[in-house]
């Protein structure tokens, strides 16, 4: 059972381009979308997560958009960097009937110098 | 505080050998989960925990137990190791499974099944 389905699974940017990845999900109880960071050989961690009340996000050059009516939520990476390449995933909260957090397949970002 | 450890780093088994990861967090977190990682399948759940002495079973929970007599540590254990269990494992833990709660992962075990 997928709640969550990412997009690309991997994406090629030139240094100082935007990264867009994609997030959609089914289930509209869905009420926290956050996006996890993985570096190669460590565990993932919080990048950055928005609630639907609002439809945008920012930290940094590291942005949240959220379509509630499309069921969608997009993380754009500005002025990318190389340090910024690693796997980025999305993730769904707890499921209604249980404490299963649910994470997309996953992003590799390779940003070229 | 050390976050969440993991042990060991590494891992190389034969078909039906057993072992056990260990997981431990010093965040006084009551939920506590472990995921596999595969490539292209992105972090799939194997049994979380809400709680010292309570467990559940996540999305592939087969050829795996768990147990969590304490709020700090949480192993996993293959019982009879198979290829198919080749995998990076990551444990996580989180404040208590709440909707908004961070999760925050271990280093990962990276085990091989020959």
């Amino acid at each position: 059972q997928q709640q969550v389905k990412q997009s690309p699974q991997s994406l090629i940017v030139q240094k100082g381009g935007i990264s867009i990845i994609n997030c959609a999900y089914e289930n509209t109880a869905f009420d926290y979308f956050p996006w996890y960071q993985q570096f190669p050989g460590k565990g993932p961690a919080l990048l950055i997560a928005i609630r639907p009340d609002v439809s945008e996000k920012k930290e940094g050059r590291f942005t949240i958009s959220f379509n509630k009516s499309a069921k969608q939520f997009s993380l754009h990476i500005m002025d990318s960097q190389p340090g910024d390449s690693a796997t980025y995933f999305c993730a769904s909260p707890p499921a209604p009937t249980g404490n299963q957090f649910y994470f997309g397949t996953g992003t590799s970002l390779t940003v070229i110098p | 505080n050390a976050g969440v450890t993991q042990t060991p780093k590494f891992q190389v088994l034969k078909t039906g050998q057993s072992m056990t990861l260990q997981c431990a967090q010093d965040m006084n977190h009551e939920y506590m989960s472990w995921y596999r990682q595969d490539p292209g399948m992105g972090l799939r759940l194997i049994h979380y925990s809400v709680g010292a002495g309570i467990t559940d079973q996540g999305e592939v929970p087969n050829g795996y137990n768990v147990s969590r007599s304490t709020t700090e540590d949480f192993p996993l254990r293959l019982l009879s190791a198979a290829p198919s269990q080749t995998s990076v494992y990551f444990c996580a833990s989180s404040y208590r499974g709440g909707v908004a709660d961070t999760q925050y992962f271990g280093p990962g075990t990276r085990l091989t099944v020959l």
